[in-house]
This record gives C-alpha cells, sequence and structure tokens, in this order.
C-alpha cells in the first residue's frame, strides 16, 4: 500500500532544545496529520494541514509546536524549546481526499 | 469531546479459532478506520469504512449503518501472524476537517 516515511526514527534531545520531526507523505496526497502516542496511551490528535494551513488543532498542539510544508517538500513538526512531557512517539500520517489515512512508522522523541 | 471504547483491552486466541473486536461510539461518527501497531510500532490500515461491511482474507469488519455508533472487526482462523495491537479510529460528524479519534487498542495474542 502507499507508504508514509518519517525522519528519523528515534531522536533524543535536551528539554529547551528544537527538534524538528520530518515526514515524507505519500506523493498525491493532499491531507496531512499529526499524532501523538505517550507510551502506554492511546493515540491523539494534534493538528491537520490542507493547502498550506493549520485546518484543526487539538489541545495537545502547544503554542511551541508548529507545521509547515514548504514547496511540496517534508511536511514537518516543529517542538520549541521541547519540554519532558513532550516525549512521545509522533506520527505522521497523509490521505488524497480526507477517507482513509496512512500512517508513517513514526518517530520515537525523548526528551531528558 | 468525541469518544471511542474499544473492547476488549486484551485478547488471547487459538491459532484456528475466531474472535471479534468492538468499538463503541459516545456519538454519531462519519465513518472508521481499523488498524494494527506491530511490534515495531508501525500501523497498518486494514479497513476503511464510511457504512456497510468489508472483507479482506481472513478479517472482515462492519460499521453499524443506521445509528453509526460502533463498529466491529472479524477475525475469522486466527494465525500467528495476527498478534498485535488493534486499533479502532473513528472520524466524528463535527468538525469540518478529518481527525481520527483513537480507541484505546485490543492486546490480541495467538497462541498455537
Amino acid at each position: 500500500g502507499p507508504k508514509v516515511l518519517q525522519i528519523p526514527s528515534h531522536q533524543i534531545i535536551d528539554m529547551g532544545q528544537m527538534v524538528t520531526l520530518n515526514c515524507d507523505p505519500v506523493s498525491n496526497h493532499l491531507y496531512f496529520y499529526w499524532y501523538k502516542q505517550i507510551l502506554g496511551q492511546q493515540m491523539e490528535f494534534l493538528v491537520n494541514f490542507y493547502n498550506g494551513k493549520v485546518m484543526e488543532k487539538s489541545k495537545l498542539f502547544k503554542d511551541q509546536f508548529s507545521v509547515e510544508r514548504p514547496d511540496g517538500s517534508y511536511f514537518t513538526l516543529k517542538i520549541q524549546p521541547t519540554a519532558l512531557e513532550d516525549s512521545a512517539v509522533y506520527f505522521c500520517a497523509s490521505s488524497p481526499n480526507q477517507d482513509t489515512q496512512y500512517f508513517g512508522p513514526g518517530t520515537r522523541l525523548l526528551v531528558l | 469531546g468525541d469518544q471511542v471504547e474499544q473492547s476488549p483491552s486484551a485478547l488471547s486466541l487459538h491459532e484456528g479459532t475466531d474472535s471479534a473486536l468492538r468499538c463503541n461510539f459516545t456519538t454519531t461518527m462519519r465513518s472508521v478506520q481499523w488498524f494494527r501497531q506491530n511490534s515495531r510500532g508501525s500501523l497498518i490500515s486494514l479497513f476503511y469504512l464510511a457504512s456497510g461491511t468489508k472483507e479482506n482474507g481472513r478479517l472482515k469488519s462492519a460499521f453499524d449503518s443506521k445509528e453509526r455508533r460502533y463498529s466491529t472487526l472479524h477475525i475469522r482462523d486466527a494465525q500467528l501472524e495476527d498478534s498485535g495491537t488493534y486499533f479502532c479510529a473513528a472520524e466524528g460528524g463535527s468538525s469540518s476537517f478529518s481527525k481520527l479519534v483513537f480507541g484505546q487498542g485490543t492486546s490480541l495474542s495467538v497462541v498455537p
């Protein structure tokens, strides 16, 4: 099936630093998403993105978070500055038309 | 907000047996998607349903078309490779743009 790639697979950083998580969505998809999964807990929606804009974000999408997809390149999630509670697995997803969402393998972020 | 209640939380099956997972929604949902999360954490999409039923090999899923308040995933003739964590995720009707609300997951273990 369609593949979404995420880079890096793992990232360890010190609290207060900036981190950028990269997502390479399926090439003809138009809708992009980030989800967060804390260890042992269920997946939670962070944000969706369409036509260069954030359409909807959840309470988990703090002011320190931002997303962009400059010129059709990677769809990125930036956290600046990071906090301990940002440690989680972050999943990117893309969809052609808001039906099936295809998920990447996740980036495991550990904030120390 | 919209809630998804998934059951059972854990399940152990002998090879060759059948079982079913269920997700109840606290409100009417537009669609449901079922995933399997493997041991590496990758989410594999199994089904997307806006109504009715879909079948793929030994898996079959149904989405209550009348009240749109529950969905089921049936596993027939369970095999060892079916082991993993299964998630349902539903898209609610209150948002213009799609976002998935995930259940808590079912940890399935298939044993010889």
